[in-house]
């Protein structure tokens, strides 16, 4: 069974401390990890979309990593505009989104 | 590009009544639009796909009766909740694709919608 874990649930950081978020995965047939931010009330916005081990992808103070079994979101020194739900989705053989149930960050100025 | 629209962004409505919300691809042709569910604090759950001109594809446990989907054009999908109960209030989630991306699994989703049923 398709299945994402992300960690923490929940991270409070400090404007500037770097730190990163975790997404575990089992998916049978990989067709793509993605990174979403979601603000309260808001839809999910895109963020990134992996496709092979190895791969990164960077925009602005985010990168995105990813491996056979995870990923990882990394945040570089951090502002309190970077307060989100961070949701991580991957993309089987189903074609479906399977979503993990994301990390709320709060970064304190 | 790639902007998905949902209208209404909220909307309260009395027990019994029906509720319908729409989802618009704004800038490209959605062969495939995606409903979700969201509770507080909880991740999306999908509900249905729809594919253009066909039938919506319910997830196991979703009533097709309850929930209509309809997706007569390449840009517009809609859900409409009928006899909406107190149970039925929740945060729903379009999200829009097309297959002739590159990556077949890659959505783009809608800003959602707050239905409060009273």
């Amino acid at each position: 069974e398709d299945q994402v874990t992300q960690s923490p649930e929940a991270l409070r950081l400090q404007e500037g401390e770097s730190s990163s978020l975790n997404c575990s995965y089992t998916v049978s047939g990989l067709r793509g990890l993605f990174w979403y931010r979601q603000d309260p009330g808001k839809g999910p916005e895109f963020l990134f979309t992996l496709y092979s081990a190895g791969e990164e992808k960077e925009k602005e103070r985010l990168k995105a990593t990813l491996t056979k079994k995870e990923s990882f979101l990394h945040i570089t020194a951090p502002k309190p505009e970077d307060s989100a739900t961070y949701l991580c989705a991957v993309g089987g053989a189903t074609n479906k989104l399977i979503f993990g149930t994301g990390t709320l960050l709060a970064v304190q100025p | 590009g790639a902007v998905v629209s949902q209208h209404p962004s909220r909307v309260i409505c009395k027990s019994g009544t029906s509720v319908k919300i729409e989802c618009r691809s704004l800038d490209f042709q959605a062969t495939t639009m995606f409903w979700y569910r969201q509770f507080p604090k909880k991740s999306l759950m999908l509900m249905a796909t729809s594919n253009e001109g066909s039938k919506a594809t319910y997830e196991q446990g979703v009533e097709k009766d309850k929930f209509l989907i309809n997706h007569a054009s390449l840009t517009l999908s809609t859900l409409t909740v009928t006899s909406a109960h107190p149970e039925d209030s929740s945060f729903y989630i379009c999200s829009a694709r097309d297959w002739r991306w590159t990556n077949y699994n890659e959505q783009f989703f809608g800003p959602g919608t707050r239905l409060t049923v009273l």
